[in-house]
């Protein structure tokens, strides 16, 4: 049964740059597209972008400017970095697996991520 | 504010049936498939339907959905106190090139 594990700080300043970690387990990162989406507290979800396991990513426009999102095969991981971060970014975080064009059937439990002044 | 509209709550009483209900647009749900989530409180999303009326293994024909249109709907039958969560519809926009989420429906069984 594949696993994912989000991993990374729960604290991060304001301005500085959120940096987390998927790693995948039980199953290969290879022929699937890997997401981030995160949920702020008592709101929605909302998508951040998705990386293939060749690298290709794509990401929402509401936050291209500020997000990279990379994948390492060899580590079975993925990673995202959201720069210049505010306290709008304090949110769930989660990491999980497309199976096809935005159908997510694999999800990470998802870590909180607090944005401090 | 969302791109895909659903109704902030709904309610029915344990063995009732429900719909929920997420419109689009062209752009978005008009030209590609849609999935369901189920949130239970302080837990992950979880696939419940993919693909506009698809459940993936494990989950019981309770829950169905379907699209027409820009519009999708998920019904769950025979409500059980368990099935209460939030429920999000999700899909890709072609316009956007990205993904999109409903704001989410709070489902209570009374």
């Amino acid at each position: 049964q594949v696993q994912l594990q989000e991993s990374g700080p729960g604290l991060v300043k304001s301005s500085e740059t959120l940096s987390l970690t998927c790693s995948v387990s039980g199953g290969s990162i290879s022929s699937y597209y890997w997401s981030w989406i995160r949920q702020p507290p008592g709101k929605g979800l909302e998508w951040i972008g998705y990386v293939f396991y060749t690298g290709t990513t794509n990401y929402n426009p509401s936050l291209k400017s500020r997000v990279a999102i990379s994948v390492d095969t060899s580590k079975s991981q993925f990673s995202l970095k959201l720069s210049s971060v505010t306290a709008a970014d304090t949110a769930v975080y989660y990491c999980a697996r497309d199976r096809v064009l935005f159908s997510f059937d694999m999800w990470g439990q998802g870590t909180m991520v607090t944005v401090s002044s | 504010q969302s791109v895909l509209t659903q109704p902030p709550s709904v309610s029915a009483a344990p063995g009732q049936k429900v719909i929920i209900s997420c419109s689009g647009s062209n752009s978005d749900i008009g030209n590609n498939y849609v999935s369901w989530y189920q949130q239970l409180p302080g837990t992950a999303p979880k696939l419940l339907i993919y693909d506009n009326n698809e459940r993936p293994s494990g989950i019981p024909d309770r829950f169905s959905g379907s699209k027409s249109g820009t519009s999708a709907t998920l019904g769950i039958t025979g409500l059980q106190t368990g099935d209460e969560a939030d429920y999000y519809c999700g899909t890709w926009d072609s316009s956007l090139s990205a993904g999109v989420f409903g704001g989410g429906t709070k489902l209570t069984v009374l």
